[in-house]
């Protein structure tokens, strides 16, 4: 099973710099990705890490240490719009029924303020 | 292509009253999944198919059933409805097993008093 950390919530400033952790404790690991979530609405993809090490896309990067059960995405020059839940959710490994399966963390509702 | 949708987008059921959620894809993706969202316990897996005429079991299965009829639609069932099943359910689908894009539909709001 797997069992994933993430601040309930929090809030920054337009304009700013933040970084919204993810913890995770695994029987098996196959990827941890990143989804944003606008009230109301269905969760978008944002990023993937498999591999240990940042990846960046734009004014998001997401970190990964697999040795440390450890992802934390960044988002830059924070925008009203960034307002949303932020999902953290890991892939398990192929199970026997022929699929990965992922498994979400409850979700980081982040505030932007002006 | 309108991507992944579902119906209806709202419904409310008395207990014990039975229905049924509609997912369709357009982008031909393989797997498909269906899970609840409910507040402070994220989005849970309830049901996934592989391909058409599969089916199998994720997280919180019980007192839901699911078919798979064509490759584009995916659908869940409840048979008797109960309060506890009040949530938001999302349909998603992806290409592949190893795809790393889940593609979710805008969701179904279910009240079961």
């Amino acid at each position: 099973g797997q069992n994933i950390d993430q601040p309930t919530e929090m809030t920054a400033t337009e304009g700013a710099i933040v970084q919204i952790n993810c913890t995770y404790q695994t029987s098996g690991f196959n990827g941890l990705f990143w989804y944003q979530q606008h009230a109301g609405e269905a969760p978008t993809f944002l990023s993937y890490n498999v591999l240990d090490g940042l990846e960046e896309k734009g004014r998001f990067s997401s970190f990964l240490s697999r040795s440390k059960g450890y992802s934390y995405l960044l988002l830059k020059e924070l925008q009203m719009k960034d307002s949303a839940s932020y999902l953290c959710a890991v892939r398990d490994s192929y199970s026997g029924a022929g699929s990965y399966q992922l498994t979400f963390g409850k979700g980081t509702k982040l505030s932007v303020i002006p | 292509n309108a991507g992944v949708t579902q119906t209806p987008k709202f419904r409310v059921l008395k207990t014990g009253q039975s229905m049924t959620l509609l997912c369709a894809q357009d982008m031909n993706h393989e797997y498909m999944y269906w899970y609840r969202q409910d507040p402070g316990m994220g989005l849970r897996l309830i049901h996934y198919s592989v391909g058409e005429g599969t089916t199998a079991k994720g997280e919180v299965p019980d007192g839901y059933n699911v078919s798979r009829l064509k490759k584009q639609n995916f659908l869940l069932g409840l048979e008797s409805a109960a309060p506890s099943q009040t949530s938001v359910y999302f349909c998603a689908s992806s290409y592949t097993a190893g795809d790393a894009k889940q593609y979710f539909g805008p969701g179904t709001r279910l009240t079961v008093t």
